[in-house]
């Protein structure tokens, strides 16, 4: 069966510095792949998508995410912290027999310290 | 143009009840998805709908969950006999268009947060 995982459950950086949170998928194509945010008592908001071409795709709030087909990754990066990056990411594919049916991961927990 | 919307935000209901919960996609979309979402857990499927028609109810349980788009309206999720396991936030998205063989980015709304007491 399909799945995402996302092997960390929490983190904690201090403000300014990087971050890389993981996500590893298991599918039998090329998948679609989306990374959400979600703050505290909020809905998600995408932060970037991968669907073709260039594997290093930017997205908002100066995040990027590099899709590696080798490792079946799609890791999500951002060089320099800020507090209100504090949130909870999801990363999700777009299931193999119907891709609008979006799989999610367990979801990361970033915590900021100041 | 407005996010997709959701009411209520927070929903509580006793056991046996009956839950309502009601969504608006964004200006133009025509596809709406709803997701459930429990405790320490990511956002699970539940039903894909179009105006008027719905596409793939296979994340649905098969008793006592139902949804609808109506021609004019929201999306509504209604949950008869609602039980402490149906705790959870309930979200929606919609996307404007499913080409064939691939899909589109959906845009998710704040959720309903449903406690059944």
């Amino acid at each position: 069966a399909q799945s995402v995982t996302q092997p960390d459950i929490h983190i904690t950086v201090s403000e300014g510095a990087s971050l890389e949170l993981r996500c590893n998928y298991s599918y039998g194509a090329t998948p679609y792949l989306f990374w959400y945010v979600q703050s505290p008592g909020q809905g998600l908001q995408l932060l970037l998508k991968y669907f073709s071409g260039d594997t290093l795709v930017q997205g908002i709030k100066g995040f990027e995410a590099e899709f590696k087909r080798s490792q079946s990754s799609f890791n999500l990066r951002k060089p320099s912290v800020h507090w209100s990056d504090a949130a909870e990411y999801f990363c999700a594919v777009g299931s193999m027999d119907s891709s609008y049916k979006l799989i999610f991961g367990s979801g990361t927990r970033l915590l900021v310290r100041p | 143009n407005a996010g997709v919307m959701q009411n209520p935000r927070h929903l509580v209901r006793r056991r046996g009840q009956e839950a309502r919960l009601r969504c608006s996609p964004m200006k133009g979309h025509s596809h709406v998805y709803w997701y459930r979402q429990l405790p320490e857990e990511g956002l699970k499927f539940m039903v894909y709908l179009q105006k008027e028609n719905i596409i793939d109810e296979s994340g649905m349980p098969k008793e006592r969950f139902s949804a609808e788009f109506p021609k004019e309206g929201p999306s509504i999720l209604r949950i008869q006999q609602v039980v402490r396991g149906d705790s959870a936030a309930y979200f929606c998205a919609s996307s404007p268009r499913q080409f064939p063989g691939g899909t589109d980015t959906q845009y998710f709304g704040p959720g309903t947060r449903l406690t059944v007491l």
